[in-house]
């Protein structure tokens, strides 16, 4: 068990739908970072955020939008979903907002959209 | 932009060979340097880091060197085990570049360890 808890771990869901993944982070870590991970595009950084705070955006689309809670867990909320959005998502964390030490990450969410 | 450039597997070895995974980095500062591992049906897990030229990550009998003037940063093990079969990711963080947008992650290397 890394620290980092995803939850669900599998959904399948239909196009158009919406989905919230949630990610609570590695105790003491302030940062969280998500990840989707497909077998065409390989790992993609979405979007980062510290202590409830939007650090960095990377590949996210429009469709796609996140938080930080104040008790510091994170939610992906993915939109309008289409078959290509089919992949494994992942959280991160970290306890700086650095990246000096690596990350933490979860288990993952494994998102199938029929 | 920075990039992560490593072998595509999947590589195939038996038992007890020793083991080189390729890792090469573009980057605009001066970034840290991973190795991650990912098992079947699990996260990525921190294998070894190095945070500057010449440093040495180390870790379960894995060694990498963070090589500047190369721009590399390749995965060794002299003896592999069954054990060791997983996908490795080489990575980088480069905060110094000016951007903080996460790792940058290369493509992976399934590696297959036959008894």
């Amino acid at each position: 068990d890394s620290g980092v808890t995803q939850t669900p771990k599998h959904l399948i869901t239909a196009t158009g739908q919406r989905v919230t993944l949630r990610c609570s982070p590695r105790s003491g870590d302030l940062s969280v970072y998500w990840y989707q991970q497909s077998l065409d595009q390989g790992l993609q950084f979405l979007i980062q955020y510290y202590n409830g705070e939007e650090r960095a955006k990377g590949n996210i689309l429009e469709r796609f939008s996140a938080q930080q809670f104040p008790d510091l867990h994170s939610e992906l909320n993915l939109s309008s979903l289409e078959l290509g959005d089919s992949a494994l998502y992942f959280c991160a964390s970290s306890v700086d907002e650095g990246l000096t030490y690596g990350y933490t990450f979860g288990s993952g969410t494994r998102l199938t959209v029929v | 932009g920075d990039s992560v450039t490593q072998m595509e597997g999947p590589v195939t070895l038996s038992e007890e060979a020793f083991l080189t995974i390729n890792c090469t980095y573009t980057a605009t500062g001066y970034p840290s340097l991973f190795w991650y591992v990912q098992y079947p049906g699990e996260g990525l897990q921190l294998l070894l880091k190095a945070t500057k030229a010449d440093d040495k990550g180390s870790n379960k009998g894995f060694e990498a060197t963070y090589r500047k003037e190369t721009t590399s940063f390749h995965l060794e093990k002299g003896s592999v085990q069954v054990s060791d079969s997983a996908v490795y990711f080489c990575a980088l963080s480069d905060i110094s570049g000016g951007g903080a947008d996460g790792l940058t992650f290369g493509k992976g290397t399934h590696l297959i360890i036959q008894p």
